[in-house]
């Protein structure tokens, strides 16, 4: 595609549902990165995957949250037990090499209630 | 995970003022600087990436710099218009991002 492609753009559950969040990245891309961005604040680091390898998973709030890019291309967020202080929007980018510009997607707002 | 400060949080100017603002990083293990474009409704939009020392880069009326010894880049917009009115984003490496400054250009 065109862009990075994410879905859905809004998911409301409710508190202890599991939900999924997809990522398409930009075909070819390396690098992955999923952010949560809060209410009023930048988007924070969850975690990094070059090709299919998670080489950095340290921003992941709880074990709660699980992440995968299986074949290198596709990701799948997921979140267990959703809880309210999961609401947010949530935010893959992708690049073509490690350290190049991020490529964004329009993220998907979770709002838990 | 590295902190990166942006400053001013928010900033009001008028069409035509030109402005600046900074970005704090930790000038250990750098690799790179990015910075970032984020109109409301929209998703970030890279503008530069700057990895040396001393690096400037321009595109159009915004300009950057870099200094990695002291860790800080600042953003310039040279007379400002009501479209640049955006949150800007600047990252470091492994891409941790400070919380913006929020840009509003007055007609």
């Amino acid at each position: 595609g065109a862009g990075v492609s994410q879905s859905p753009r809004y998911k409301v559950a409710k508190r202890g549902q599991d939900v999924a969040l997809r990522c398409d990245p930009i075909s070819g891309h390396v690098s992955l990165f999923w952010y949560q961005q809060a209410l009023g604040q930048g988007p924070e680091f969850l975690t990094y995957f070059q090709n299919e390898a998670q080489l950095d998973k340290s921003g992941l709030p709880s074990d709660r949250f699980f992440a995968e890019r299986p074949e290198g291309s596709v990701s799948t967020l997921k979140i267990q037990r959703t809880q309210q202080e999961d609401s947010a929007v949530y935010l893959c980018a992708s690049s073509f090499l490690p350290g190049g510009p991020l490529h964004f997607g329009n993220g998907t707002r979770l709002t838990v209630t | 995970i590295l902190n990166v400060e942006q400053s001013p949080q928010s900033l009001h100017v008028q069409e035509g003022d030109s402005t600046n603002f900074t970005c704090s990083f930790p000038s250990s293990n750098f690799y790179a600087l990015h910075w970032y474009r984020w109109e409301t409704a929209k998703s970030p939009e890279a503008l530069f990436v700057m990895t040396l020392n001393g690096d400037e880069k321009k595109k159009g009326r915004i300009s950057a710099t870099l200094n990695t010894k002291e860790g800080y880049s600042y953003l310039y917009i040279k007379g400002s218009q009501p479209e640049d009115s955006a949150t800007y984003l600047c990252a470091s490496s492994p891409l941790v991002f400070g919380k913006g400054t929020r840009l509003s250009v007055i007609a």
